[in-house]
């Protein structure tokens, strides 16, 4: 079975400040995918980033970026520059085979 | 840009009825997913289908839920018998291959009284 594991229920940072999400996870597979996504208050998944596990260079969409430690199974999110609109929560997935594993998200608030 | 549909956006239904929520899922797509989330909480898997059958449920999909795929565009959610506790956002989610990310609806809200 695969777990994610996402220990801060909820932070928040300074806008134009650069924060770091962590997630951990779990799986005896070889090929999976981990993504970030992004739930505002529309409660909408929006799509962040993902990276390939057979990779071993970190994914990169303008302000995020992850720390892809494949040996530690880690997969976190750096936002740079924060912005207002980066309010939301946040949830980390693994992908292996067909189903989605969703970890119980990390809820961010940007202060001005 | 195409996106993954989801109607309605809210529903409120009586404890007992039957309901079905409908999702339109990204043309070239070939796998569809129905997902969860009580308010507040996480995100939970519900079914997957692929090939016009289901490949792979949870715990939570027993005999109250059903899916169907009906006509080629649309992928149905239906609950027979709907209990308050099946109060919560469904997510629909199609993907064009299996290793590509999943694309997700908006959400439809079911509120069960």
């Amino acid at each position: 079975a695969q777990t994610v594991t996402q220990s801060q229920p909820e932070m928040s940072v300074q806008e134009a400040e650069t924060v770091t999400l962590s997630c951990t996870y779990d799986t005896s597979e070889n090929n999976y995918y981990l993504f970030w996504y992004k739930q505002p208050p529309s409660r909408q998944m929006i799509l962040v980033i993902r990276q390939e596990a057979y990779k071993q260079q970190n994914a990169t969409e303008n302000r995020f970026s992850v720390n892809f430690q494949k040996a530690a199974k880690s997969f976190s999110l750096k936002i740079s520059d924060s912005q207002l609109g980066d309010t939301a929560m946040y949830f980390c997935a693994i992908i292996t085979g067909n189903q989605f594993y969703f970890g119980t998200g990390t809820s961010l608030t940007v202060i001005p | 840009e195409p996106e993954v549909t989801q109607t309605p956006s809210h529903q409120v239904t009586q404890m007992g009825q039957e309901v079905i929520l409908r999702c339109v899922p990204i043309s070239n797509h070939l796998y569809f997913y129905w997902y969860r989330q009580i308010l507040g909480q996480k995100v939970e898997f519900l079914v997957s289908f692929y090939n016009n059958e289901i490949s792979e449920k949870s715990e939570i999909f027993d005999d109250q839920f059903s899916v169907e795929r009906p006509d080629g565009s649309n992928f149905t959610l239906k609950i027979r018998s709907t209990k308050l506790e099946d109060s919560a956002m469904y997510f629909c989610a199609s993907r064009r291959t299996r290793d590509t990310e999943a694309f997700f609806g908006q959400g439809t809200r079911l509120t069960v009284v």
